[in-house]
């Protein structure tokens, strides 16, 4: 049984710049959640996407956006980059989008922006 | 909205001591409530969970946590730190609402371990 994958796993942009992170969830889910980690802080969520359809946000703004496709990998898009965006980005899966069950995590993307 | 506070930022312990960290919950619905540990330049991995049933939860590599509804707290224990338990733990609890199947996580607590 595969995990959840990450790509990439650090990523350098400028200011300004788009940037798209991509993750494969584990075989089997169907739920996927990005979450941003700030160093130092705990993960905090942007987004769930369950069965292609975006089913609850976070406090992000909108130039933060996501897809899911029909093999339930997920991408993370975030235009107009800012110092504030470098961070962690997790991404996590589950088998379902009930509360009860708990995540399994990528390693995640390292962003930093210059 | 819920949130999770974690008693202290950095623990530290000898090898071989008990191992505490702290977790306080604010729900307004019965809440499940997770670990999950941070190994340096890794994602998270689940330490153990709470949903329903018995309040004593055990977990992997011999941490186990106590749900109490009273204090609303989720205590994470381990009787006897091994070295290679230094790592950043955080606490979190499920929330299913309008915002999705989301956790909120506490701020973590970075432990070292002492030879």
């Amino acid at each position: 049984e595969t995990g959840v994958t990450q790509s990439p796993t650090h990523l350098i942009k400028t200011r300004g710049q788009q940037v798209t992170l991509r993750c494969s969830s584990q075989s089997g889910h169907n739920t996927v959640s990005w979450y941003q980690q700030a160093l130092g802080q705990g993960p905090q969520f942007i987004f769930q996407y369950y069965r292609e359809e975006e089913n609850g946000r976070g406090n992000f703004p909108p130039r933060f956006s996501g897809l899911q496709f029909p093999n339930y990998s997920s991408e993370l898009n975030v235009n107009a980059l800012e110092l504030d965006d470098s961070a962690l980005y997790l991404c996590a899966s589950s088998p379902t989008d009930r509360p009860n069950y708990g995540y399994t995590f990528g390693s995640g993307t390292r962003l930093t922006v210059v | 909205a819920q949130s999770v506070t974690q008693l202290g930022s950095h623990v530290s312990v000898s090898e071989g001591a008990l191992v505490l960290l702290r977790c306080n919950y604010s729900s307004s619905v019965p809440p499940y409530l997770f670990w999950y540990v941070q190994y340096p330049n890794q994602g998270l991995q689940l330490l153990l969970k709470y949903t329903t049933g018995a309040t004593l939860v055990k977990g992997i590599n011999g941490f186990e946590a106590e749900f109490k509804k009273s204090e609303t707290s989720f205590h994470l224990t381990k009787p006897s730190a091994h070295m290679s338990d230094a790592a950043e733990y955080f606490c979190a609890v499920s929330e299913f609402g309008a915002a999705g199947n989301k956790l909120t996580f506490g701020g973590g607590t970075r432990v070292l371990v002492k030879p």
